[in-house]
């Protein structure tokens, strides 16, 4: 049974950055691909990217080219989401996910000035 | 980007009834369909993966039909837990994409 246990909520100034963690356990972590998704207060889900640990290959949705860094450290089993420019419309709860069934227990992160 | 359009966007309902929700994707999907139910304040949890193929441990008044483009979620006789909201996901290639989600809400 996989379990991805994520950092805690943050509160960014606009045009800061955040960087989200995702710890995983049970399993092999080189095997998996972790994606991350974010929702918006009263909103849908939406694909951030994801990350291939063992190919070291990363893919992107466009919306967030450039300003979202994925990575991952084998070592310690744990993958890291950065957005950097912070603003406003990125407030929203960030998941880590592995295959479609395991799911982080979310992260809120919250832009205010 | 693969569009995913579910239908309706709400719907209300009565314990026991049977419900259908839609999911429609802007190109063949083959059957790279998962649904997901969620609930306020948590992640969403994982109820159909391949279109039809039910999660363990989901009850088996869930299922999942369909492939190419157009896929539905049945839930036969409505439970009070079921009171949620679902998406559709296609994984069959990235940009992996999100349905707008359906409210299930008591009627």
């Amino acid at each position: 049974q996989v379990q991805l246990v994520q950092s805690g909520a943050e509160v960014k100034k606009p045009g800061s950055s955040v960087k989200v963690s995702c710890k995983a356990s049970g399993g092999s972590f080189s095997s998996y691909t972790i994606t991350w998704v974010r929702q918006a207060p009263g909103h849908g889900l939406e694909w951030m990217g994801r990350i291939i640990p063992i190919l070291e290959i990363t893919n992107y949705a466009q919306k967030f080219q450039g300003r979202v860094t994925i990575t991952a450290h084998t070592s310690t089993s744990t993958t890291y989401m950065e957005v950097t420019s912070l603003r406003s419309e990125d407030t929203a709860i960030y998941y880590c996910a592995t295959g479609p069934e395991f799911w982080g227990q979310g992260t809120l992160v919250t832009v205010s000035s | 980007d693969i569009q995913m359009t579910q239908s309706p966007s709400s719907l209300s309902a009565s314990i026991g009834d049977r419900v259908t929700l839609t999911c429609r994707a802007s190109q063949s999907i083959n059957s790279f369909l998962n649904w997901y139910q969620q609930k306020p304040g948590k992640a969403p949890k994982l109820l159909i993966y391949g279109a039809s193929s039910l999660q363990s441990g989901v009850p088996s008044r869930f299922s999942g039909s369909g492939s190419g483009t157009d896929f539905t979620l049945t839930i036969n006789s409505l439970q009070p837990e079921d009171f949620a909201t679902y998406y559709c996901h296609q994984s069959y290639t990235t940009p992996w994409t999100f349905g707008q989600g359906t409210k299930v809400d008591f009627k």
